[in-house]
């Protein structure tokens, strides 16, 4: 168990529609990432927060937006979606943004798009 | 455009016997080096790292080597154990202008299989 929680596991919408994916990081980490991982694709980093401010942008769309509240915990909302949005969602958390913190990530909420 | 490749999808080995799973990169602005191991229906578990300034770093049965002219990183385990049958992302960071953020890049993943 990394500590890292990310809710729901699973979820299943249509083309068109919008969704809330929601993580809480480790205990005492300050930096949150998203990253999305599709099917033969790597783990594409999509965006990074840092004690509520936004720190780093991957390759995020437009239509996907992402916020870190004062509590620490992030969400990450995906709009207008499309059937190329069916992927993995994984959250990361950690002490800080340099790299050398180990990025601890969650189990990932699996988005199907229908 | 892929900056971290991971050209071999999948490795089987031996019990006992080593892994070499390969990484290579293209951009030479990369100065830290990650590798995660990922089990299916979990999410990836940091597993060794190195500088730039390194070219070995060690932990246990894992080493990392980094060959910065050929710009391709490679993972060893020894002896290679069933328990290491996951998938291996390959990861590199880069220091992002304005100085004091970065981003991973990762590769698209090697499935190791280690037999019994």
């Amino acid at each position: 168990d990394s500590g890292v929680t990310q809710t729901p596991k699973h979820l299943i919408t249509a083309t068109g529609q919008r969704v809330t994916l929601r993580c809480s990081p480790r205990s005492g980490d300050l930096s949150v990432y998203w990253y999305q991982q599709s099917l033969d694709q790597g783990l594409q980093f999509l965006i990074q927060y840092y004690n509520g401010e936004e720190r780093a942008k991957g390759n995020i769309l437009e239509r996907f937006s992402a916020q870190q509240f004062p509590d620490l915990h992030s969400e990450l909302n995906l709009s207008s979606l499309e059937l190329g949005d069916s992927a993995l969602y994984f959250c990361a958390s950690s002490l800080g943004v340099n790299p050398s913190y180990e990025q601890y990530f969650g189990p990932g909420t699996r988005l199907t798009v229908t | 455009d892929q900056q971290v490749k991971q050209n071999s999808p999948s490795l089987s080995v031996q019990e006992g016997r080593i892994s070499i799973l390969n990484c290579d990169y293209t951009n030479s602005m990369f100065d830290y080096f990650l590798w995660y191991k990922k089990y299916p229906a979990e999410g990836p578990t940091f597993l060794i790292s190195i500088s730039s300034i390194k070219d070995k770093n060690e932990d246990g049965r894992f080493t990392v080597f980094l060959n910065k002219s050929a710009k391709h990183l490679s993972l060893h385990i020894v002896p290679s154990q069933p328990g290491d049958s996951a998938v291996y992302f390959c990861a590199a960071s880069v220091l992002l202008s304005g100085g004091s953020n970065y981003k991973l890049t990762f590769g698209k993943g090697t499935l190791l299989t280690v037999n019994p």
